[in-house]
């Protein structure tokens, strides 16, 4: 099975940087996704990491070390609209399944 | 535009009749799955398939049924529903294993 872990909540200042961790126990692994969800609304897909690194789309990156089981998402030049919550998903071996964290709420403060 | 479609978005029912929930997407898909999400629990697997006629279950399959006769439907079925699976249901779908899901409006159920 997986076991997913993620702080359940952070604060930031707007223009600040954060970082959200993702630690992870797995069987087997077959990617890590990050997405977005903000209060009422459905999840939105952030990052995808299969390979050990450094993924980075516009303010938003996210890291993923395999021997560790470790993934972390970066935000950068936070603005007030980040506030939501980021959660951490990871595909197994059989890429039907997909397990998620519990989720990250990020507030951002003027 | 490119989408999942859940329906309806909302639902109060009784306990024992039998509901189906419907999702559609329209981009060709060959993954999508039904997620459950609720407070301090996070979002659950229901069910997923990964091509027609092609199922399996989650980590909650109880009380759920589900099909998938055509690539672009994956209907979530409870025959008898109980109070207990009162939630906010997401369908989602994902063109292949490397690719992140695509996740419709959310359901929300309430059985009395």
């Amino acid at each position: 099975g997986q076991n997913i872990d993620q702080p359940t909540e952070m604060t930031a200042t707007e223009g600040a940087i954060v970082q959200i961790n993702c630690t992870y126990q797995t069987s087997g692994f077959n990617g890590l996704f990050w997405y977005q969800q903000h209060a009422g609304e459905a999840p939105t897909f952030l990052s995808y990491n299969v390979l050990d690194g450094l993924e980075e789309k516009g303010r938003f990156s996210s890291f993923l070390s395999r021997s560790k089981g470790y993934s972390y998402l970066l935000l950068k030049e936070l603005q007030m609209k980040d506030s939501a919550s980021y959660l951490c998903a990871v595909r197994g071996l059989n890429a039907g399944k997909s397990t998620f964290g519990d989720g990250t709420t990020l507030t951002v403060k003027p | 535009e490119a989408q999942v479609t859940q329906n309806p978005r909302y639902l109060i029912t009784v306990t024992g009749k039998k509901l189906t929930v419907t999702c559609s997407q329209n981009m060709n898909h060959e993954y999508m799955s039904w997620y459950r999400q609720d407070p301090g629990l996070g979002l659950r697997q229901i069910y997923y398939s990964m091509n027609v006629e092609v199922t399996d279950k989650g980590d909650v399959p109880e009380g759920y049924k589900v099909s998938r006769k055509e690539k672009r439907n994956f209907p979530l079925i409870l025959e008898s529903p109980s109070p207990n699976q009162t939630s906010l249901y997401f369908c989602a779908s994902s063109l292949s294993s490397g690719g992140g899901y695509t996740f419709g409006s959310g359901t929300r159920l309430t059985v009395v």
